[in-house]
């Protein structure tokens, strides 16, 4: 157990519609990173947010996007679902620093209509 | 921009093998080093980490790595392998300012045959 959770467990949507994930850091955790894994793929950087500001992103559209919050927890909200959307998304915590590492939570599966 | 490789994609082995899983990573500069495991039905969750100093190192169940900068490669290795060990392993590294984006490998499926 990392302490990081996520939720909902399972989704599922249909196409056009919008899906929030939630997702709960391990305490002491100021940085939080979402990714997305697709069925038998490596998971992908979404984007990560340090102190409640966007830190980086990766190769998603402007459909995802994020908060975070004053505890740290954060939301991943993601737009006009589309198929390919149908995925495992996953959170990650960490401190900030350079040696510093991300636990993972258990992910929420996406299913997409 | 860096990309991780893992060579094997489905490995299969019998109790008390040994067991080398290959990962290259294409970056010119100092990176971080991961091994991450995916149990079946369980959550992504650190083996072990490079960050500096030894390039051995050494993880959670017996697990190891050695990182060799000349072959920009991370291989993870277990002399003796249990049915336990049945998972996806996923190679990922970050930059040398770390806390960035994990780039992660497609993962190997490794299957233990009692």
């Amino acid at each position: 157990e990392t302490g990081v959770t996520q939720s909902p467990t399972h989704l599922i949507k249909t196409r056009g519609q919008q899906v929030t994930l939630r997702c709960s850091s391990q305490s002491g955790h100021n940085t939080v990173s979402w990714y997305q894994q697709a069925l038998g793929q490596g998971p992908q950087f979404i984007f990560q947010y340090y102190r409640e500001e966007e830190n980086g992103r990766g190769n998603f559209p402007p459909r995802f996007s994020g908060l975070q919050f004053p505890n740290y927890s954060s939301e991943l909200n993601v737009n006009a679902l589309e198929l390919d959307d149908s995925a495992l998304y996953l959170c990650a915590s960490s401190s900030s620093g350079r040696e510093e590492t991300q636990y993972f939570g258990p992910g929420t599966r996406l299913l997409v209509l | 921009a860096q990309s991780v490789s893992q060579h094997n994609h489905h490995v299969i082995l019998s109790e008390a093998a040994s067991l080398e899983l290959g990962c290259n990573y294409s970056y010119g500069g100092t990176v971080n080093l991961f091994w991450y495991v995916q149990y079946p039905g369980q959550h992504l969750q650190l083996l072990l980490k490079y960050f500096s100093g030894d390039p051995l190192v050494k993880g959670i169940k017996g697990f190891e790595a050695e990182f060799i900068k000349s072959k920009f490669s991370f291989n993870l290795r277990k002399p003796s392998v249990q049915w336990s060990d049945t998972a996806e392993y996923f190679c990922a590294v970050t930059t040398f300012f770390g806390n960035e984006k994990l780039t992660f490998g497609t993962g190997t499926r490794l299957t233990i045959i009692p």
